[in-house]
């Protein structure tokens, strides 16, 4: 079965440290990637994703993963975060070759202290 | 670009009405529209896909006849939650691509809320 699997549901991290958010999916098939953030009470925001090429993938606001495709991983840093990172993030996949039917795993809060 | 837009943000209703979300893409003509539905705390479950002009495909245990899904013109879905009871109460999120399996972009959401 096609799954999606976020394995910290919380990470505290002081503001300046580096923090690392996990990934890690479940496919027999090619899959496309993808990393949103959620504020509270807001819609997704797309923070970067995996189509094909390049394994490390830069996205917004500093942040970027790595796609690791023996290791069925894509998992999201940031060398320096902030308080304003304090969010919701979610990896998706999709199954299907495109953006579409996209399976969310359950979400990491990411909470950043002074 | 691609901004979508959900009306209302937030609404609470009584147990046993209707209630109606709006979904619309501001600056791109959307051929498909995505509902999704958000438990506190919990991560986004898919509830059907619509494409402009047909019937919406609903995910399986999603209630079609609970849950009705309008994509009448390329920039507005609507989610029409009939006979509304409390367990009903979540956010609902939407998304619009530009065709079947381009990028979705997605609406700010709507708290609903029932008494």
């Amino acid at each position: 079965a096609q799954s999606v699997t976020q394995l910290d549901s919380q990470v505290p991290v002081f503001e300046e440290a580096p923090v690392e958010l996990r990934c890690n999916y479940s496919s027999s098939v090619s899959v496309y990637l993808f990393w949103y953030v959620q504020y509270p009470n807001q819609g997704l925001q797309l923070l970067l994703k995996y189509l094909s090429g390049s394994t490390l993938v830069k996205g917004i606001n500093g942040f970027e993963a790595e796609f690791n495709k023996s290791q069925t991983s894509f998992h999201l840093r940031k060398p320096s975060v902030h308080i304003s990172d304090t969010a919701e993030y979610f990896c998706a996949v999709s199954f299907s070759g495109g953006y579409n039917k996209l399976i969310f795993g359950a979400g990491t809060r990411l909470a950043v202290h002074p | 670009g691609a901004v979508v837009s959900q009306h209302p943000s937030w609404v609470i209703c009584k147990s046993g009405t209707s209630v109606k979300i709006e979904c619309r893409s501001l600056d791109f003509q959307a051929t498909t529209m995505f509902w999704y539905r958000q438990f506190p705390k919990q991560s986004l479950m898919l509830m059907a896909t619509s494409n402009e002009g047909s019937k919406a495909t609903y995910e399986q245990g999603v209630e079609k006849d609970k849950f009705l899904i309008n994509h009448a013109s390329l920039t507005l879905s609507t989610l029409t939650v009939t006979s509304a009871h409390p367990e009903d109460s979540s956010f609902y999120i939407c998304s619009a691509s530009r065709a079947p399996r381009d990028e979705q972009y997605f609406g700010p959401g709507t708290r609903l809320t029932v008494t």
